[in-house]
């Protein structure tokens, strides 16, 4: 089976810019997670999607990002605008359940300049 | 609140030698367990799982944790390891908590 896919690999911009960043889970694994790492902190856990619906949204830093999961398929998680503190690697990871082995993208690095 | 600690950020051993990584848990039941190893450019790929039962988890690439609740800890182990092994590794909870990761190299 197809593996966790996110666009774009890497992606710079400026501060203020606006960067929207996509997760394309495994087929049928209704839960989806967002994770970020800002350069040698720990992974830090965003949100939770299950199918369409927001689980837990504890861990998004402020209103400036906005995730969403229409159709319950894909996922998309939006910057805007951006500051430089945002800069860091954002990886997409599916499941089949909660607490179930997740499954990871290899991630987007967002550098803001 | 749930935790994971890796105490060690980066950890150097000879190719062959044998491998401990350590982590350890602040969880009131028992938790789930999990070790992730991170390759440069790739995504993190689940290495082992500890749920219940046998407390020494066998996973892939000749990994081992042992899972021990008086100590808290589920200490990843390899006996002898590979240069194919330097990468990141990092323990987590089912609960979407990670701990900071310990990045090995490799000396041949």
């Amino acid at each position: 089976e197809a593996g966790v896919t996110q666009f774009p690999s890497h992606s710079v911009i400026e501060k203020g810019q606006t960067v929207t960043l996509r997760c394309d889970p495994i087929s049928g694994h209704d839960n989806l997670y967002w994770y970020r790492r800002v350069m040698g902190k720990e992974i830090k856990f965003l949100l939770h999607f299950v199918k369409e619906s927001k689980q837990d949204e504890s861990g998004m830093p402020n209103n400036r990002f906005l995730a969403e999961r229409t159709g319950g398929t894909y996922s998309t998680l939006k910057v805007q605008p951006a500051e430089l503190e945002d800069s860091g690697v954002y990886f997409c990871a599916s499941s089949r359940g909660p607490g179930w082995e997740q499954y990871f993208g290899p991630g987007t690095r967002l550098t803001v300049t | 609140a749930q935790s994971v600690t890796q105490p060690d950020i980066h950890i150097t051993v000879s190719e062959g030698a044998s491998l401990e990584l350590r982590c350890n848990y602040s969880y009131g039941a028992t938790p789930y367990l999990f070790w992730y190893v991170q390759s440069p450019g790739q995504g993190l790929q689940l290495l082992l799982k500890y749920f219940s039962g046998d407390t020494l988890v066998q996973g892939i690439k000749g990994f081992e944790a042992e899972f021990k609740r008086s100590q808290s800890s589920f200490n990843l182990r390899k006996p002898s390891v590979h240069w194919s092994d330097a990468a990141e590794y990092f323990c987590a909870t089912a609960y979407m908590r990670f701990g900071a990761g310990t990045r090995l190299t490799v000396k041949p």
